[in-house]
């Protein structure tokens, strides 16, 4: 029983073109995150979701839409992707929005690659 | 502008020494830390916390000391299993915040 599990795993796709990554947590947590990974390694928060609602909305492009459709689901739109887009996003979640308690759960990760 | 550096990027340690990963932050106000373990191709699993009224959290083979002093903090090991082989993160937030901001991690391999 996978706690968060995001889809797919894997995604190769041409430059123009707009993708989803969906992301569900079976956990209950109340608040989901979308984190980027980029090729330093630095995991960067993008998106926060406490009960449905956006709470924190990083500096991304406005080519990348969070969609929220009830508590245990976070999706990730691109649209128009870049070479620069290319990354490992990770969906998260935690208990609460603080997520200091016991800190987040992670997905294994969406690895982009934009050619 | 990034608020938590480990400046280690990997570590090799022989089995059943200690393992002492670092991690440096620059914002006074952080008063909540984690480490998190990550192996390839899967995500970050949380691993011991620690908040800034203590120095010292234990958690069997994993201790992690803060010196809010110095805006330092490791993560102790011992002894190390191969099995620690992995990537490890730590990360940093407000209590009353609501993200993390994550070093760049230090991979760290255990040599049987």
């Amino acid at each position: 029983d996978t706690a968060v599990s995001q889809t797919p795993k894997y995604l190769v796709t041409q430059m123009g073109n707009d993708k989803s990554i969906k992301c569900e947590q079976n956990l209950g947590h109340d608040t989901m995150y979308w984190y980027k990974q980029d090729s330093k390694k630095f995991l960067k928060i993008m998106f926060s979701y406490n009960n449905k609602e956006l709470i924190i909305n990083e500096t991304v492009p406005n080519r990348f839409s969070p969609k929220s459709p009830d508590k245990a689901h976070l999706n990730l739109h691109i649209n128009s992707l870049e070479l620069g887009d290319s990354a490992v996003y990770f969906c998260a979640s935690s208990q609460d929005w603080t997520g200091t308690n016991y800190g987040y759960t992670f997905g294994s990760g969406t690895r982009l690659t934009v050619v | 502008d990034q608020q938590v550096k480990q400046n280690s990027p990997s570590l090799s340690v022989q089995e059943g020494r200690i393992s002492i990963l670092n991690c440096d932050y620059t914002n006074s106000m952080f008063d909540y830390f984690l480490w998190y373990k990550k192996y390839p191709a899967e995500g970050p699993t949380f691993l011991i916390s620690i908040s800034s009224i203590k120095d010292k959290n234990e958690d069997g083979r994993f201790t992690v000391f803060l010196n809010k002093s110095a805006k330092h903090l490791s993560l102790h090991i011992v002894p190390s299993q191969p099995g620690d082989s992995a990537v490890y993160f730590c990360a940093a937030s407000l209590l009353t915040g609501n993200q993390f901001y994550f070093g760049t991690g230090t991979s760290l391999t255990v040599i049987p």
